[in-house]
């Protein structure tokens, strides 16, 4: 159980454009999602916590205006990198949590190239 | 400030044992967990240590103890497939994992 999904896997896409990832549980209500970004060779950032049904709690540093992310539903959430410029590539990683607590269970990730 | 630190690199032979420390200082503590990521995917689950003491699961165990900030993973038996990078995250008080770098782990033959 506790399977989570992210499409596309890998996407490129030209600069200034807008490019949107999904995320969703397959077999358990997410009541909290959270969108990583990772850098070749760096550790995971948190960019923000998102639960359902209320607006996201983005990481200082994080412009929301620049990644939307939408918790619509306790199965699915949505980042939006707008205007994507080359420096947003990078690896995104979404996660979910269930209602018992503690895991966060991580979806395979999605690779943005941004040309 | 919350802080994770675990070395950047370790490297072990196939068929031995390597340990993989990691201290924190964090705002609260409800749970600290270890995750294994290899290059171009997601993280995936270790094992979650909330009591103090040593936690086995097959080739992996995890040491906790609370008072001194410290955690370690003990990888036995090692072999090549388990060249990674180790995360180690704590949750804290307002249950938030907070991330160390990864200790990336090479496995020599």
């Amino acid at each position: 159980g506790a399977v989570v999904s992210q499409h596309p896997s890998w996407v490129i896409c030209k600069s200034g454009t807008s490019v949107k990832i999904e995320c969703r549980s397959l077999d358990f209500q997410a009541t909290t999602m959270f969108w990583y970004r990772q850098f070749p060779k760096q550790s995971l950032m948190l960019m923000a916590t998102s639960n359902e049904g209320s607006k996201a709690t983005y990481e200082q540093g994080v412009e929301k205006d620049k990644f939307l992310i939408n918790h619509a539903s306790l199965t699915l959430s949505t980042l939006t990198v707008t205007s994507a410029h080359p420096e947003d590539s990078s690896f995104y990683i979404c996660s979910a949590g269930d209602l018992a607590g503690y895991e966060q269970y991580f979806g395979p990730g999605t690779r943005l190239t941004v040309t | 400030g919350q802080n994770i630190d675990q070395p950047t690199e370790m490297t072990a032979t196939e068929g031995a044992i390597v340990q993989i420390n990691c201290t924190y200082q964090t705002s609260g503590f409800n749970g600290l967990f270890w995750y294994q990521q290899h290059a171009g995917e997601a993280p995936t689950f270790l094992s979650y240590n909330v009591l103090d003491g040593l936690e086995e699961k097959g080739r992996f165990s995890s040491f906790l103890s609370r008072s001194k900030g410290y955690s370690y993973l003990l990888l036995k038996e090692l072999q090549m497939k388990d060249s990674a990078s180790y995360l180690c995250a704590v949750m804290d008080s307002n249950y938030q994992l907070i991330w160390g770098a990864g200790t990336k782990l090479i496995i020599k033959p």
